[in-house]
Parts: structure tokens; sequence; C-alpha cells
């Protein structure tokens, strides 16, 4: 019954490879996000979806592909990995309104070799 | 660009202590702003949220308050528990984006 879930929780790969991370919420909330956490801690918003529809697209190498085939998922595919992918990514979701708090997944640790 | 700044840093502080964790920021157009708690290994978990026509929001031990004009935010913890040892982060939520500060890591001491 987890709200956002992520998966996988944890991800070691090779340089080169491509890979993709899986978001789902049960919450039934319109919106929702990836963030990237680096080694300093510090969040950043990477993409926001509402509705399914793409409505921040922060300046992202295009590597990185989100895909949200419907509202309760976002999913994030990234090609060609490198070793500055390494971090957590987070994904996020709240319901339409301004006012509405942020549910998080509890990240991916993704590893570049 | 919003930029949201937190200090300090880190904290650490004896069991019991009440503390005061600040978060500024440079666009006041926000419609509110969230107090997050991070665990190690963990995601975030929202504490609480202050709407831009709000000053403040309690919860339990936590205060929080708003003052927009001068893009300000404090988080008030009373008598502080070991347990409350986490990170500590405030973001603003500007049009459909949330910008983080990068966190105080608190530690209470038993």
């Amino acid at each position: 019954d987890t709200a956002v879930s992520q998966t996988p929780k944890y991800l070691v790969t090779q340089m080169g490879n491509d890979k993709s991370i899986k978001c789902e919420q049960n919450l039934g909330h319109d919106t929702m996000y990836w963030y990237k956490q680096d080694s300093k801690k510090f969040l950043k918003i990477m993409f926001s979806y509402n509705n399914k529809e793409l409505i921040i697209n922060e300046t992202v190498p295009n590597r990185f592909s989100p895909k949200s085939p419907d509202k309760a998922h976002l999913n994030l595919h990234i090609n060609s990995l490198e070793l500055g992918d390494s971090a957590v990514y987070f994904c996020a979701s709240r319901p339409q309104g301004h006012n509405e708090k942020l549910f998080f997944g509890s990240g991916t640790q993704l590893s570049v070799l | 660009k919003q930029e949201v700044t937190q200090i300090p840093a880190a904290l650490s502080v004896p069991e019991g202590e009440n503390l005061v964790l600040n978060c500024s920021f440079t666009d006041s157009a926000i419609y509110n702003l969230q107090w997050f708690r991070q665990d190690p290994g963990k995601g975030l978990t929202s504490l609480l949220l202050i709407q831009s026509s709000q000053r403040e929001q309690t919860s339990g031990r936590l205060n929080a308050s708003l003052d927009k004009s001068s893009g300000r935010s404090t988080l008030y913890i009373a008598a502080s528990q070991p347990g409350d040892s986490a990170t500590y982060l405030c973001a603003v939520l500007s049009g459909s984006r949330l910008t983080f500060g990068e966190g105080t890591q608190l530690t209470v001491n038993p």
C-alpha cells in the first residue's frame, strides 16, 4: 500500500548502458516529478508531468527521457549512462492545486561504474 | 530564477534544547513553502506546508513561520529529541516548480 513506489531501489551498471527507473503512485495525484539528489544532497528538479503532459524539463540532457503512460506512472529512461549520472533519483507526486503537499518515493540509488 | 538557501548547513545540539532552522528564498512570488525531513537512505517526508497567505503552521513540537515579503521562513523545534536527527529541507513552490534548499543536517545528542 506504498503511496509512491520506485523500482529498483538500487541500480549498479556500467558506463554506456541504458537503464530505466519506474515510478508509480496510488494516490490519484495529477502531478508527478523526477528529482536528482547529488552527492552533496542537493535536490534538483528534472521533470514534471501533469496528467501525462510534460510541464517542466529542467535542461536535462536528452539522454534522459521520461515517459508517462498514464497519470499514475512516470518512468525515467536513461541512455548511454555516464559516471556523472550517479546519484539518488526521487520520484514525487502531488494533487492538483497549489497548496497540496508533495509525496516522495524512497529513491533509487544509481551507481555508474 | 528562484534560489533557496538554508542555514546552518549542520547543527548539533544536546537533547532537550529548542532550536531554529532558517530558510530564505529570493523570489517572494510563491504559492507555499514546505518543510521536509529526510532520514539517511530514505525519501523525504513533508512536515509542514505554509500557504503564501499564512504566517505559521504548527504540528506537535514543530512550528514553521513564513515572512513572504522578506523571503524568510524558520522551523522551530521544541524540546529536541535524538529521534529528530535528520536532514531538514525547505522548498518553495513557484508556478509548477518546487525549489529546494540544500538542507540542514541536525544531530540531537542524547
